[in-house]
């Protein structure tokens, strides 16, 4: 069955500094990968996706994912966090074709400091 | 404007009484899916559906049931089997399966005296 994990539950970081969360899977075929943000009092939404191709992926608000297939990893990226980057993240896998059950992981808290 | 919109926003019931939460989208979407969201838990899968009349049970569909009539309505019901039924409540949507973007409407908070 797929899952996934994200190791980083909460992480707190002062304004300016690098993030970095850590988003692994387990599936062994082709998959689809996503990262969600969930700002306080606010639905969930989009952050960045990665399909084929190029296994850097940029999405909004500066952050970046890399997929890594050899350690079917998606880890999140941004160099240097602001307040407002202060939110809920939600690594996210479906499968590229089959059954489409999008499994998400248990989310990481980041709270920036201003 | 094009959305996903769930009611009731806020839902207090007792015990032992059966719950529905409604989910309608116009966006013309076929896949239409169902998650809990518990603190520290993340989104965990109740029920999705690819097409009308068909849905699937995800990893925690004891104690829900759905139907899926018509394309754009996909409503939960939470039954006195749920045997730990206080939680937020997410539908969520998208057009290409497999591949596409979710999207999520605000949710519902359920919570059971």
């Amino acid at each position: 069955a797929q899952s996934v994990s994200q190791h980083n539950h909460h992480v707190i970081l002062s304004e300016a500094a690098s993030l970095e969360l850590g988003c692994n899977y387990s599936y062994g075929g082709t998959v689809n990968l996503f990262w969600y943000v969930q700002y306080p009092g606010q639905h969930l939404q989009l952050l960045l996706k990665y399909f084929s191709g190029d296994p850097l992926v940029k999405g909004i608000k500066g952050f970046e994912a890399e997929f890594i297939k050899s350690k079917f990893s998606f880890n999140l990226r941004k160099p240097s966090v602001q307040w407002s980057d202060t939110a809920e993240y939600f690594c996210a896998v479906t499968r590229a074709s089959g059954t489409y059950k999008y499994i998400f992981g248990t989310g990481t808290r980041l709270k920036v400091l201003a | 404007d094009g959305g996903i919109t769930q009611s009731p926003k806020y839902l207090f019931r007792k015990e032992g009484q059966n719950v529905t939460l409604s989910c309608e989208q116009n966006l013309n979407h076929d896949a239409m899916y169902w998650y809990r969201q518990d603190p520290g838990q993340g989104l965990r899968l109740i029920y999705y559906s690819q097409i009308v009349n068909d849905f699937q049970k995800g990893d925690i569909a004891e104690g829900y049931s759905v139907s899926r009539e018509k394309k754009e309505s996909f409503p939960l019901t939470v039954t006195s089997a749920q045997k730990n039924p206080t939680a937020f409540y997410l539908c969520a949507s998208t057009s290409t399966l497999g591949a596409g973007e979710l999207f999520f409407g605000e949710g519902s908070r359920l919570t059971v005296l």
